[in-house]
Protein backbone atom coordinates (compact mmCIF):
# COMPACT_ATOMS: atom_id res chain seq x y z
CA UNK A 1 0.00 0.00 0.00
CA UNK A 2 0.86 3.46 -0.41
CA UNK A 3 2.58 5.75 2.52
CA UNK A 4 3.22 8.84 2.35
CA UNK A 5 5.61 10.43 5.19
CA UNK A 6 5.54 14.39 6.24
CA UNK A 7 8.11 14.22 9.06
CA UNK A 8 8.05 17.69 10.06
CA UNK A 9 5.11 18.04 11.83
CA UNK A 10 5.07 21.93 12.36
CA UNK A 11 7.78 24.50 11.18
CA UNK A 12 7.85 28.14 12.51
CA UNK A 13 9.98 30.42 10.68
CA UNK A 14 10.66 34.18 10.22
CA UNK A 15 9.06 36.21 7.64
CA UNK A 16 11.85 36.13 4.27
CA UNK A 17 13.68 33.41 5.58
CA UNK A 18 12.95 30.65 2.97
CA UNK A 19 11.67 26.52 4.26
CA UNK A 20 11.38 23.44 3.17
CA UNK A 21 8.86 21.05 3.54
CA UNK A 22 10.19 17.07 3.65
CA UNK A 23 8.01 14.53 1.82
CA UNK A 24 9.06 10.96 1.15
CA UNK A 25 6.42 8.35 -0.30
CA UNK A 26 6.75 4.24 -0.47
CA UNK A 27 5.03 3.21 -3.24
CA UNK A 28 5.23 -0.43 -5.53
CA UNK A 29 3.96 1.31 -8.80
CA UNK A 30 6.14 2.29 -11.50
CA UNK A 31 3.74 4.95 -12.61
CA UNK A 32 1.91 7.43 -10.21
CA UNK A 33 1.29 11.18 -9.50
CA UNK A 34 2.59 13.32 -6.72
CA UNK A 35 0.80 16.44 -5.10
CA UNK A 36 0.82 19.03 -2.80
CA UNK A 37 -1.82 21.41 -1.11
CA UNK A 38 -2.30 23.78 1.30
CA UNK A 39 -4.83 24.39 3.46
CA UNK A 40 -4.92 27.61 5.15
CA UNK A 41 -6.89 28.57 8.71
CA UNK A 42 -9.67 29.43 6.66
CA UNK A 43 -9.92 25.30 5.98
CA UNK A 44 -10.69 24.62 2.57
CA UNK A 45 -7.74 22.87 0.46
CA UNK A 46 -6.01 24.30 -2.24
CA UNK A 47 -4.36 22.81 -4.65
CA UNK A 48 -0.47 23.79 -5.63
CA UNK A 49 0.91 21.20 -7.67
CA UNK A 50 0.77 17.49 -9.51
CA UNK A 51 3.90 15.84 -10.32
CA UNK A 52 4.15 12.38 -12.53
CA UNK A 53 6.38 9.84 -11.69
CA UNK A 54 7.92 10.00 -15.42
CA UNK A 55 9.10 13.87 -15.18
CA UNK A 56 11.13 14.45 -12.83
CA UNK A 57 12.07 17.98 -13.44
CA UNK A 58 11.90 20.65 -11.31
CA UNK A 59 9.29 22.80 -10.99
CA UNK A 60 8.87 26.76 -9.96
CA UNK A 61 6.39 28.61 -9.69
CA UNK A 62 6.98 32.40 -8.12
CA UNK A 63 8.34 32.29 -4.93
CA UNK A 64 7.06 27.96 -4.91
CA UNK A 65 9.27 25.36 -6.15
CA UNK A 66 9.13 21.27 -6.28
CA UNK A 67 12.07 18.74 -6.26
CA UNK A 68 10.84 15.62 -7.11
CA UNK A 69 13.89 12.82 -6.95
CA UNK A 70 12.58 9.72 -7.76
CA UNK A 71 15.85 7.93 -6.30
CA UNK A 72 15.03 8.88 -2.77
CA UNK A 73 11.33 8.88 -3.55
CA UNK A 74 11.02 12.57 -2.18
CA UNK A 75 9.03 15.20 -3.60
CA UNK A 76 10.37 18.23 -0.93
CA UNK A 77 8.17 21.92 -1.43
CA UNK A 78 10.60 24.87 -0.81
CA UNK A 79 8.97 28.24 -0.34
CA UNK A 80 11.18 31.29 -0.84
CA UNK A 81 10.80 34.44 0.96
CA UNK A 82 8.14 32.94 3.60
CA UNK A 83 5.19 35.49 3.59
CA UNK A 84 2.91 35.61 6.63
CA UNK A 85 0.17 34.50 4.02
CA UNK A 86 2.17 31.43 3.04
CA UNK A 87 0.78 30.31 7.38
CA UNK A 88 -1.37 27.00 6.52
CA UNK A 89 -0.95 23.20 6.72
CA UNK A 90 0.68 21.46 3.58
CA UNK A 91 -0.40 18.28 2.90
CA UNK A 92 1.71 15.95 0.60
CA UNK A 93 -0.34 13.11 -1.09
CA UNK A 94 0.28 10.28 -3.41
CA UNK A 95 -2.15 9.04 -6.48
CA UNK A 96 -2.41 5.46 -7.68
CA UNK A 97 -1.96 4.97 -10.74
CA UNK A 98 -4.58 3.45 -12.71
CA UNK A 99 -6.94 0.25 -13.37
CA UNK A 100 -11.00 1.04 -11.98
CA UNK A 101 -9.79 3.34 -9.14
CA UNK A 102 -8.12 6.00 -8.28
CA UNK A 103 -7.38 7.70 -4.98
CA UNK A 104 -5.05 9.71 -3.17
CA UNK A 105 -3.05 8.79 0.14
CA UNK A 106 -2.19 12.23 2.09
CA UNK A 107 0.82 12.64 4.58
CA UNK A 108 -0.27 14.24 7.94
CA UNK A 109 0.58 17.35 7.14
CA UNK A 110 2.90 19.99 8.15
CA UNK A 111 2.02 23.14 9.80
CA UNK A 112 3.89 25.96 8.85
CA UNK A 113 3.86 29.01 11.08
CA UNK A 114 5.52 32.25 9.23
CA UNK A 115 5.75 35.10 11.80
CA UNK A 116 6.32 38.70 10.49
CA UNK B 1 -17.27 28.55 -10.89
CA UNK B 2 -19.05 26.79 -8.26
CA UNK B 3 -16.65 23.18 -8.19
CA UNK B 4 -17.17 21.29 -5.23
CA UNK B 5 -19.81 22.01 -2.89
CA UNK B 6 -20.62 20.98 0.55
CA UNK B 7 -23.40 20.94 3.12
CA UNK B 8 -23.83 21.78 5.78
CA UNK B 9 -20.55 23.78 6.85
CA UNK B 10 -21.47 23.27 10.10
CA UNK B 11 -23.45 20.83 12.27
CA UNK B 12 -23.54 19.30 15.65
CA UNK B 13 -25.68 15.83 16.01
CA UNK B 14 -26.22 14.06 19.31
CA UNK B 15 -25.04 10.64 19.71
CA UNK B 16 -27.38 8.44 17.71
CA UNK B 17 -28.74 10.56 15.29
CA UNK B 18 -28.61 10.67 11.83
CA UNK B 19 -27.43 12.90 8.99
CA UNK B 20 -26.46 13.26 5.44
CA UNK B 21 -23.86 15.40 4.09
CA UNK B 22 -24.49 16.70 0.15
CA UNK B 23 -21.95 17.07 -2.24
CA UNK B 24 -22.35 18.34 -5.69
CA UNK B 25 -20.16 19.05 -8.59
CA UNK B 26 -20.90 20.60 -11.23
CA UNK B 27 -17.83 19.41 -13.58
CA UNK B 28 -18.83 16.45 -15.00
CA UNK B 29 -16.41 14.74 -12.95
CA UNK B 30 -16.96 10.84 -13.16
CA UNK B 31 -15.30 10.16 -9.56
CA UNK B 32 -16.12 11.40 -6.20
CA UNK B 33 -14.69 10.79 -2.84
CA UNK B 34 -15.30 11.55 1.11
CA UNK B 35 -12.31 12.59 3.19
CA UNK B 36 -12.31 12.95 6.72
CA UNK B 37 -9.70 14.82 8.29
CA UNK B 38 -8.84 14.16 12.52
CA UNK B 39 -6.38 16.64 14.06
CA UNK B 40 -2.77 15.63 13.45
CA UNK B 41 -3.85 12.91 11.05
CA UNK B 42 -4.26 14.22 7.59
CA UNK B 43 -7.00 12.85 5.54
CA UNK B 44 -8.60 9.58 5.32
CA UNK B 45 -10.61 8.08 2.08
CA UNK B 46 -14.41 7.02 3.45
CA UNK B 47 -15.70 6.25 0.42
CA UNK B 48 -15.40 7.06 -3.54
CA UNK B 49 -17.00 6.77 -6.38
CA UNK B 50 -15.46 5.73 -10.12
CA UNK B 51 -19.45 6.79 -11.37
CA UNK B 52 -22.80 6.82 -11.20
CA UNK B 53 -24.22 3.54 -9.78
CA UNK B 54 -20.87 2.41 -8.45
CA UNK B 55 -19.21 3.35 -5.15
CA UNK B 56 -16.71 1.51 -3.29
CA UNK B 57 -15.36 1.56 0.14
CA UNK B 58 -11.88 3.30 0.91
CA UNK B 59 -9.91 3.55 4.27
CA UNK B 60 -12.70 4.46 7.43
CA UNK B 61 -15.64 3.21 5.88
CA UNK B 62 -17.24 1.94 9.09
CA UNK B 63 -20.11 3.81 10.20
CA UNK B 64 -21.37 5.53 6.82
CA UNK B 65 -22.87 5.37 3.56
CA UNK B 66 -23.09 6.45 0.51
CA UNK B 67 -24.59 6.55 -2.67
CA UNK B 68 -24.26 7.74 -6.69
CA UNK B 69 -27.90 7.89 -8.64
CA UNK B 70 -26.28 11.03 -10.52
CA UNK B 71 -22.83 12.16 -11.62
CA UNK B 72 -23.47 15.31 -9.96
CA UNK B 73 -24.27 14.14 -6.25
CA UNK B 74 -22.69 12.35 -3.58
CA UNK B 75 -24.51 11.91 -0.36
CA UNK B 76 -22.64 10.70 2.42
CA UNK B 77 -24.84 9.14 5.03
CA UNK B 78 -24.20 9.02 9.13
CA UNK B 79 -25.78 6.25 10.82
CA UNK B 80 -26.28 6.28 14.32
CA UNK B 81 -23.19 9.12 14.72
CA UNK B 82 -20.71 8.63 17.69
CA UNK B 83 -18.08 11.01 18.91
CA UNK B 84 -15.65 9.30 17.14
CA UNK B 85 -17.31 10.62 13.63
CA UNK B 86 -16.60 14.05 15.39
CA UNK B 87 -14.36 15.19 12.36
CA UNK B 88 -14.19 17.80 8.99
CA UNK B 89 -15.22 15.89 5.92
CA UNK B 90 -14.31 16.74 2.86
CA UNK B 91 -15.82 15.80 -0.61
CA UNK B 92 -13.48 15.61 -3.67
CA UNK B 93 -14.17 14.82 -7.27
CA UNK B 94 -11.58 14.23 -10.13
CA UNK B 95 -12.31 13.92 -14.06
CA UNK B 96 -10.84 10.32 -14.65
CA UNK B 97 -8.84 8.23 -12.52
CA UNK B 98 -6.19 5.69 -13.38
CA UNK B 99 -3.55 6.58 -16.11
CA UNK B 100 -4.62 10.69 -16.62
CA UNK B 101 -3.96 11.58 -13.03
CA UNK B 102 -6.10 14.18 -12.65
CA UNK B 103 -6.10 16.37 -9.93
CA UNK B 104 -8.66 16.05 -7.44
CA UNK B 105 -10.46 18.93 -6.19
CA UNK B 106 -11.99 19.47 -3.18
CA UNK B 107 -15.01 21.06 -1.41
CA UNK B 108 -14.57 23.72 1.74
CA UNK B 109 -15.17 20.67 4.16
CA UNK B 110 -17.54 20.00 6.47
CA UNK B 111 -17.36 20.48 10.30
CA UNK B 112 -19.41 17.74 12.56
CA UNK B 113 -19.34 17.40 15.76
CA UNK B 114 -20.94 14.64 17.81
CA UNK B 115 -22.03 15.63 21.39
Amino acid sequence: AQKVTQAQTEISVVEKEDVTLDCVYETRDTTYYLFWYKQPPSGELVFLIRRNSFDEQNEISGRYSWNFQKSTSSFNFTITASQVVDSAVYFCAHGDSGGSNYKLTFGKGTLLTVNP
Amino acid sequence: NAGVTQTPKFRILKIGQSMTLQCTQDMNHNYMYWYRQDPGMGLKLIYYSVGAGITDKGEVPNGYNVSRSTTEDFPLRLELAAPSQTSVYFCASSTQGGRTGNTIYFGEGSWLTVV
